[in-house]
């Protein structure tokens, strides 16, 4: 079947450390994918867009990578502060003229 | 700054009453979408417009309508609630459908009993 999984446990790290969140997909072709982050209680909020033809975009302390052949993307936090804690969707168009969500991953990042 | 905007934040509805969810965004944006957010199941689309004038259904359409009133506009009703719609409903808007980013409404969570 076709579905975008992310890990539903969710991860802990130490301040300071690099967090690296998994977005995988079976039987899409996205030509985009797109990262957010929701906080409890709220909308999620934009964070980076990476195309089918891009490799890594970074953004300040964020960075993504988008292999279509291993259909994966990778969401690394460097440096990471209790600040960064919150739930990360990845979101991809699966053929669907508006894009699909995952389900999300945790991240706690313990001071 | 208000970006998307929806109203109510918080409604209970009482099995088989009706109400429109309301949402608009002052970016001039094309597209807007609605979704519906259930614990462990992410983010589901139920309805989007392309454009003024058009509307789609998404994944999970049954049991609702939505009208793109204006550009600036788009409603999200239901006719008959059903505890099955007990949900966080989110409304969103962007300058094009998959290759722009989405900006959120801050949500409305709906209780059906």
């Amino acid at each position: 079947s076709q579905k975008i999984e992310q890990n539903s446990e969710a991860l802990n790290i130490q301040e300071g450390k690099t967090a690296t969140l998994t977005c995988n997909y079976t039987n899409y072709s996205p030509a985009y994918l797109q990262w957010y982050r929701q906080d409890p209680g709220r909308g999620p909020v934009f964070l980076l867009l990476i195309r089918e033809n891009e490799k890594e975009k970074r953004k300040e302390r964020l960075k993504v990578t988008f292999d279509t052949t291993l259909k994966q993307s990778l969401f690394h936090i460097t440096a990471s502060q209790p600040a960064d804690s919150a739930t990360y969707l990845c979101a991809l168009d699966t053929g669907r003229r508006a894009l699909t969500f995952g389900s999300g991953t945790r991240l706690q990042v313990q001071p | 700054n208000a970006g998307v905007t929806q109203t109510p934040k918080f409604q209970v509805l009482k099995t088989g009453q009706s109400m429109t969810l309301q949402c608009a965004q002052d970016m001039n944006h094309n597209s807007m979408y609605w979704y519906r957010q259930d614990p462990g199941m992410g983010l589901r689309l139920i309805y989007y417009s392309a454009s003024e004038g058009t509307t789609d259904k998404g994944e999970v359409p049954n049991g609702y309508n939505v009208s793109r009133l204006n550009k600036r506009e788009f409603s999200l009703r239901l006719e008959s609630a059903a505890p099955s719609q007990t949900s966080v409903y989110f409304c969103a808007s962007s300058e094009a459908l998959l290759s722009a980013e989405a900006f959120f409404g801050q949500g409305t969570r709906l209780t059906v009993v």
